[in-house]
Formats: structure tokens, C-alpha cells, sequence
């Protein structure tokens, strides 16, 4: 089945503890983002990846940093999270060629900082 | 920069009625796509339907269809013959025609739908 999946799906952690949340794509996309979802704000882009080793800041990337060392994977990282990275993620993909604009939404992941 | 809105966060109708959701946005791009996502409690972003700014014709999938406007810059949604399973946040998205840049996807606040047995 093509999807895209997110692990893992809930996270509670502390200030300044590092962790990572996986995204992984089974469709040979290209291009693959992440979005952090918050109230009254929709969804805002963090980071991007246009390809293998090709990645770019969104709109609100501080705090996060990403890497795409294989085409299927493009994890997270939050290196220090702290209480205002509490929100819901999603990772996102697109299909070569930009032939349906479609960009196909992981499950999403909600974090908790404390 | 490209911004959506959605001025309504809440709206409800009776089973069975029509509704129609509200988004504007602003461009100064001539080719472009707008989206309508459905996020139901399971949190999952649900594709509705798309619209390509370069066609005239309004999309339609089965009861859901859009009104675009494109010199007013709207693009509204209308729910027919609304059914529980309807009941969702709504937003509205902008992506830009841009082949060889960020596929980024713009999103509104969202709307949130009730439907009223």
C-alpha cells in the first residue's frame, strides 16, 4: 500500500531532550516536507527536501533540523525541544514529475514538551 | 508571500442541507492550484478536491464543489446533501504552479464543521 508513515505517533518529553520523529515514504517521491499544525494557525511548513541531500528551510524552522540521506526517509530532529515545539507534525511527499500537484500526508505525529 | 484566509473557525448545518465554506487568498502569481483538506477527529489530511487556477470550469467530486473566483481571489467550498461523516476541520490550501521551486502548500486557519442530526 503507498503511504507515507510517522513515528511514532505520540511523543511526551522533557525540555532539552533530544529526539527524533521518522517519516518514511513508500512511492519514490521526491520531494517530502514537514508541517507543524497548531490552533488558529493551520499548518506551517518547517523544512523541505527537494531531493537526496538537498534540503531548505520553510517558513518556521527554528528549533528543528531535517536530513534526506536516502529518497524514502526524511526524519525530524529536535536537538533541544522546548514547551512552544508542543504541536502536531505531519510529513508530507509528492510524486515526480508534479503531474497531480497532490501531496500525500503522513498520519501525523503529537509531540508534548513539558 | 502568498497568504489564505478562512474567516470562518466555526459553522454547522442540518444533516441532509448545504453548506458553504469561505476562503480568500492573495497571489500576485497568474498559475497556481488551490485544495480543500478535510481533517476528521482521526487527525489524518484528507484531500477533497483541486482546482487549477488556469481552468475556468469549477472541479466537482460527487457532492463537494468549489465556486473560484479568480479575479476576486475566492475560492468557497459547497457541501451538498451534508452527512455526519462530514463533520471535520476544513482547510483551504495555496500551492503555487512553480515546477522548479518549493511545492510548498499554504494553508488557511480552517473551518470547523458540525453537522446537526
Amino acid at each position: 500500500e503507498a503511504q507515507v508513515t510517522q513515528n511514532p505517533r505520540y511523543l511526551i518529553t522533557v525540555t532539552g531532550k533530544k529526539l527524533t520523529v521518522t517519516c518514511s515514504q513508500n512511492m519514490n517521491h521526491e520531494y517530502m516536507s514537514w508541517y507543524r499544525q497548531d490552533p488558529g494557525l493551520g499548518l506551517r511548513q518547517i523544512y523541505y527536501s527537494m531531493n537526496v541531500e538537498v534540503t531548505d528551510k520553510g517558513d518556521v524552522p527554528e528549533g528543528y533540523k531535517v536530513s534526506r540521506k536516502e529518497k524514502r526517509n526524511f526524519p525530524l530532529i529536535l536537538e533541544s525541544p522546548s514547551p512552544n515545539q508542543t504541536s502536531l507534525y505531519f510529513c508530507a511527499s509528492s510524486p515526480p514529475g508534479r503531474t497531480t500537484y497532490e501531496q500525500y500526508f503522513g498520519p501525523g505525529t503529537r509531540l508534548t514538551v513539558t | 508571500a502568498q497568504t489564505v484566509t478562512q474567516s470562518q473557525p466555526e459553522m454547522s448545518v442540518q444533516e441532509a442541507e448545504t453548506v458553504t465554506l469561505s476562503c480568500t487568498y492573495d497571489t500576485s502569481e497568474s498559475d497556481y492550484y488551490l485544495f480543500w483538506y478535510k481533517q476528521p477527529p482521526s487527525r489524518q489530511m484528507i484531500l477533497v478536491i483541486r482546482q487549477e487556477a488556469y481552468k475556468q470550469q469549477n472541479a466537482t467530486e460527487n457532492r463537494f464543489s468549489v465556486n473560484f473566483q479568480k479575479a476576486a481571489k475566492s475560492f468557497s467550498l459547497k457541501i451538498s446533501d451534508s452527512q455526519l461523516g462530514d463533520a471535520a476541520m476544513y482547510f483551504c490550501a495555496y500551492r503555487s504552479a512553480d515546477d522548479f521551486g518549493n511545492e510548498k502548500l499554504t494553508f488557511g486557519t480552517g473551518t470547523r464543521l458540525t453537522i446537526i442530526p
